[in-house]
């Protein structure tokens, strides 16, 4: 099947900081998506791309669609509690990444 | 009332045991999806359809099987579980275009 590969598998970071994760893949991806998952619950759709290049801003989340259509990367402008979770890429609809486990310290 | 409801939400059966994971949603779309989540793996799709007649099988479809008994409808059973079936297992639907929207999860163990 097709291989969705994320990092960074998890991060600790401080109230406030920024975060980056990616993901990379072996094949090229017609849409890429990224999802969060809470604790306990179903994951939940952030950011759709359906353009490679194309990048596109939720409040303080910004995604990109990588040039070469195999990677897609996810940024998180000044983080809060809240923002704890897995967050989870997808291309093509299906093919869902192995997750980045996000944790912030207030 | 929530749009994907999963039934049961956690589940523990023994090796060799039928089981069912029902899945119901309110939001009309046509396809669903089962999914599994396994630590360090993400999410990983079993089965799929897109319509009541349609059944496809995803990336890990072996020792399970599907029923779409209805447009709201779509369950999975495991018809011998074994252990390594232990897993949190999700169901989805989604209209045309590729924003899934997904169940509450349903933990299964099997001992």
């Amino acid at each position: 099947g097709q291989q969705l590969n994320q990092s960074p598998q998890s991060m600790f970071i401080q109230e406030g900081e920024d975060v980056s994760m990616n993901c990379t893949s072996s094949s090229i991806f017609n849409t890429w998506l990224w999802y969060k998952q809470d604790p306990g619950e179903g994951p939940v759709l952030l950011i759709a791309l359906y353009k490679a290049g194309e990048l596109t801003s939720n409040g303080r989340l910004t995604a990109q669609f990588g040039i070469t259509r195999k990677d897609s990367f996810l940024n998180i402008s000044a983080s809060i509690p809240s923002d704890v979770g897995i967050y989870f890429c997808a291309g093509n609809q299906f093919y869902f990444g192995t997750g980045t486990s996000l944790t912030v310290i207030p | 009332d929530a749009d994907v409801t999963q039934t049961p939400r956690n589940r523990i059966t023994k090796t060799g045991k039928r089981i069912m994971l029902e899945c119901s949603q309110t939001k009309g779309h046509d396809r669903m999806y089962w999914y599994r989540q396994d630590p360090g793996l993400g999410l990983r799709l079993i089965y799929y359809s897109f319509d009541v007649k349609d059944i496809n099988k995803g990336e890990i479809s072996d020792g399970y099987s599907v029923s779409r008994q209805a447009q709201a409808k779509f369950s999975l059973s495991l018809e011998s579980a074994i252990p390594n079936q232990t897993a949190l297992y999700f169901c989805a639907t989604s209209n045309i275009g590729n924003e899934q929207f997904f169940g509450p999860g349903t933990r299964l163990t099997v001992l």
